[in-house]
């Protein structure tokens, strides 16, 4: 079936560490999109790559960092710099044309530890 | 002013009866609109969009659109319980040279049997 994947569904992180939350989709999309949400928030953007080998800076990319080496793949590295990094983590993705809407994995729960 | 306003709620309705979502955005360009609904712990959910004045209808679920205003609603005709969930307004804003698909915080709906 298509769809996006995320891994891990769960994952705790110790003060101090990296961690890398997994994103794959099989549906040919071009644009892929990490959000943020908060506890009863809305959404908020991280990053968003719109194409393979290209990626842009959200309304919090700060402590955070993504690739794009693969149309198929968008990893999100959460850095020790991300001071509050514990939230639910949603990657989502969109084909080319305008006004498609986007499509959401699973999402990743991050805790800090 | 935020880009994308929603009433946070929480929203209480008996079971059948209509519930009425509303959302503002800031942006007068913007051209197509989404409700998303967000089960508590699972990712959102397309459920309707509209790019054009009026409304539109998909089952128990009506989005309607007034552009002049900036604008937009939903409403759930003969609420369940199993419509319990919140309900996020989308709306692709201007951001450099492109739009992001920018979301409100969230109304959180509950059907009381």
């Amino acid at each position: 079936d298509g769809g996006i994947t995320q891994s891990p569904k769960y994952l705790f992180r110790k003060e101090g560490q990296n961690v890398t939350l997994s994103c794959e989709q099989n549906l040919n999309h071009d644009a892929m999109y990490w959000y943020r949400q908060d506890p009863g928030q809305g959404l908020r953007l991280i990053y968003y790559s719109q194409i393979v080998n290209d990626f842009q800076k959200g309304d919090i990319a700060e402590g955070y960092s993504v690739s794009r080496e693969k149309k198929e793949s968008f990893p999100l590295t959460v850095t020790s710099a991300q001071k509050n990094p514990t939230a639910f983590y949603l990657c989502a993705s969109r084909t080319g044309q305008t006004g498609n809407t986007i499509y959401f994995g699973e999402g990743s729960w991050l805790t800090v530890v | 002013q935020k880009e994308v306003e929603q009433n946070s709620g929480p929203l209480s309705v008996p079971e059948g009866a209509i519930a009425s979502l509303n959302c503002t955005y800031s942006d007068r360009g913007s051209q197509s609109f989404f409700w998303y609904r967000q089960y508590s712990g699972k990712s959102p959910e397309l459920i309707m969009f509209i790019y054009s004045n009026g409304d539109k209808e998909d089952g128990r679920f009506t989005a309607q659109l007034n552009k002049a205003s900036q604008y937009v609603s939903l409403l759930i005709r003969d609420s369940q319980p199993s419509d319990s969930a919140t309900y996020l307004c989308a709306v692709p804003i201007s951001s450099g040279s492109a739009r992001q698909l920018t979301f409100g915080s969230g109304t959180q709906l509950t059907v009381l049997p």
